[in-house]
């Protein structure tokens, strides 16, 4: 069965801090996402990666950036943490169109 | 751009009523269609999904037809049960590869009542 595993599943921050983070999968996928969850507004796709050092801009990239320097791996990366980032973000990864989620990472920037 | 549209509820059954949980899309060409399903305090899990028209997903009960003319892909259950109770997703994707990231609805809260 495939395992994404994210690092954390809750973090309290600071406005200004920078955040990693981290998201681990373990069945070779080349496909790997992140999207966060709000309240009414559904899933919204942040970054994707289909391919090491290869990122791509989804529909609300603004204020992150991501990382993916091993396959596996995926980290996403908020550079000046504010408080509009306060939210549940989640982690995928796929091989063709079945996407995988990890458990979530409810983030609280204070 | 591509959009989902689905009832976002609170929808409350009793158990072993029938459910429907409407989805429309707005989408170019021919996308594949899915519903996921998100148990409290969990990531999402693939319920079933739908790459061609007329194509019909099922899995724990649970059906969706995919209607080109209509845009649709309802989620459907027979007889629910308590357990059922999450919150359901309905998304899609015109990449065949996958690697272009799912559209999804606002998510439809569905609460089954013993």
């Amino acid at each position: 069965d495939v395992k994404v595993t994210q690092s954390s599943r809750y973090l309290v921050k600071r406005t200004g801090e920078k955040v990693f983070l981290e998201c681990v999968q373990d069945m070779d996928h080349e496909n790997m996402f992140w999207y966060r969850q709000d309240p009414g507004l559904g899933l919204r796709l942040i970054y994707f990666s289909y391919d090491v050092k290869m990122k791509e801009k989804g529909d609300i990239p603004e204020g992150y950036s991501v990382s993916r320097e091993k396959k596996e791996r995926f980290s996403l990366i908020l550079e000046s943490a504010s408080t509009n980032q306060t939210s549940m973000y989640l982690c995928a990864s796929s091989y063709l169109q079945d996407q995988h989620f990890g458990d979530g990472t409810r983030l609280s920037i204070l | 751009g591509d959009s989902v549209t689905q009832m976002e509820g609170p929808v409350t059954l009793s158990e072993e009523a029938f459910l429907t949980i409407n989805c429309t899309y707005t989408a170019t060409g021919y996308p594949s269609l899915f519903w996921y399903v998100q148990y409290p305090g969990e990531g999402l899990q693939l319920l079933l999904k739908a790459t061609k028209a007329d194509d019909k997903g099922s899995n724990k009960g649970f059906e969706a037809t995919y209607r080109k003319e209509t845009t649709s892909f309802h989620l459907e259950k027979g007889s629910v049960q308590v357990s059922d109770s999450a919150v359901y997703f309905c998304a899609l994707t015109r990449s065949g590869g996958g690697a272009d990231g799912l559209t999804f609805g606002k998510g439809t809260h569905l609460i089954i009542q013993p």
